[in-house]
């Protein structure tokens, strides 16, 4: 009875493929987001989604396109994929927009290598 | 933007002892700051967070303490325990509209017994 799910768990893929991963919330959330956290455990935002509306989109090669059909589910997928995108990918949602803080529920993250 | 900091990147202490993490951060407007704790291989979960309006929070063996003037704010856990092992994140965010939580590098907690 997952709250945030995700999946796969693990991606394996070559240089250069088009991959993507789902994710789902069943907590009845508005708010969705993908977060990066690379080698060195660092978490850094990516995207959010409020009510299926775009409203943050960071500094991200626009190789990564997210897609959000319901307020349920937001996706990520990657075109060209690099060495560089190698990381753990977090899913995570907030009941309302957390204008004013609120707590994040994270997936249990994909990992992605790129060899 | 915000930029946050966080120190030690690791801190290893004996069961019993206490630890402390510290952050700080840069952007004045920042009123909400979370802390994260995420185990080996695991998800990162919300284990106590403060607002602007209160200088300290406390929950069984783990307080929040904040200073605004100095812009930093601290993680104490008291009498560790090895389950407390992980990494412990920071967090800080301010009210635009919507959330954008900005994470601190992390520090790698390890409890001895």
């Amino acid at each position: 009875d997952t709250a945030v799910s995700q999946t796969p768990k693990y991606l394996v893929t070559q240089m250069g493929n088009d991959k993507s991963i789902k994710c789902e919330q069943n907590l009845g959330h508005d708010t969705m987001y993908w977060y990066k956290q690379d080698s060195k455990k660092f978490l850094k935002i990516m995207f959010s989604y409020n009510n299926k509306e775009l409203i943050i989109n960071e500094t991200v090669p626009n190789r990564f396109s997210p897609k959000s059909p319901d307020k349920a589910h937001l996706n990520l997928h990657i075109n060209s994929l690099e060495l560089g995108d190698s990381a753990v990918y977090f899913c995570a949602s907030s009941q309302d927009s957390g204008a004013h803080g609120e707590k994040l529920f994270f997936g249990s993250g994909t990992q992605l290598s790129v060899l | 933007g915000e930029n946050v900091e966080q120190h030690p990147s690791t801190l290893s202490v004996q069961e019993g002892d206490s630890a402390v993490i510290k952050c700080t951060y840069s952007d004045s407007a920042s009123n909400y700051f979370p802390w994260y704790k995420q185990e080996l291989g695991k998800r990162p979960q919300l284990i106590i967070d403060i607002r602007s309006n209160v200088g300290e929070k406390k929950d069984q063996r783990i307080a929040v303490t904040l200073n605004k003037t100095a812009k930093h704010f601290s993680l104490h856990i008291t009498e560790t325990q090895p389950e407390d092992s992980a990494v412990y994140f920071c967090a800080a965010s301010w009210d635009t509209g919507f959330q954008k939580l900005v994470f601190g590098t992390g520090t790698r907690l390890l409890v001895s017994p």
